[in-house]
């Protein structure tokens, strides 16, 4: 049972390049998130998605763009890659709204 | 927007002594679900709580939802090495809300 998987693990980007990070769950879950963690800042939501084909932008969605054409897929999409999204991405599923969130092993991003 | 704000931000303890992070929520919460994320690691579901007021362990963890579902408490009693790690609060603001919200986070150190 693989969970939820994100792919790279680690990615070194320069300015201005574009890049998906990629996430996928086996579980069969609605609700699905992408967080970035910076150091001391705790988990910021980017956007999030409670079905195949609708998404909702979080608390900071500037510089990035997701789909939900599966349920099972979640790609992050990152657009003329700037320093300040340096960051550990997080991507995040639950079956429901009030259920605990399954999170992958992270993708460590650095802008150059 | 919601806020969510824990303390301490950092804590160190002597091995066998209490810890205790406070979680508070600038709007009432529907839930509020703890997470442990350890160095290196991403964040594990620990528990969720829905009640006011409601109390539940695990162990040694300790767990506690405010009476007007604005805070929540962790308290670990006689730490171990094995408790180090951040640990995290997250919410859902009112029943409408889809976005989970999550804390700053408290660093815990155990010093053997």
């Amino acid at each position: 049972n693989a969970g939820v998987t994100q792919t790279p693990k680690f990615r070194i980007l320069k300015i201005g390049q574009s890049m998906t990070l990629q996430c996928a769950q086996d579980m069969n879950h609605n609700y699905m998130y992408w967080y970035r963690q910076d150091p001391g800042m705790g988990l910021k939501l980017i956007y999030y998605s409670v079905g195949a084909g609708i998404t909702d932008k979080g608390e900071v969605p500037n510089g990035y763009n997701v789909s939900r054409s599966t349920t099972e897929d979640f790609p992050l999409r990152l657009e003329l890659a700037a320093p300040s999204q340096t960051s550990v991405y997080f991507c995040a599923s639950s079956y429901a709204r009030n259920t605990e969130a399954f999170f992958g092993q992270g993708t460590r991003l650095t802008v150059v | 927007g919601q806020q969510v704000m824990q303390i301490p931000q950092y804590q160190h303890v002597q091995e066998g002594e209490d810890f205790t992070t406070y979680c508070n929520s600038s709007t009432t919460l529907s839930n509020i679900q703890w997470y442990k994320q350890r160095p290196g690691g991403h964040p594990v579901f620990l528990i969720q709580l829905v009640k006011s007021g409601e109390v539940k362990k695990q162990k040694r963890l300790t767990f506690q939802f405010g009476e007007a579902k604005k805070n929540s408490s962790l308290h670990i009693t006689a730490t171990q090495t094995t408790d180090v790690g951040t640990y995290f609060c997250a919410g859902h603001s009112g029943a409408g809300s889809y976005q989970l919200t999550f804390g700053k986070g408290t660093k815990l150190s155990v010093i053997p």
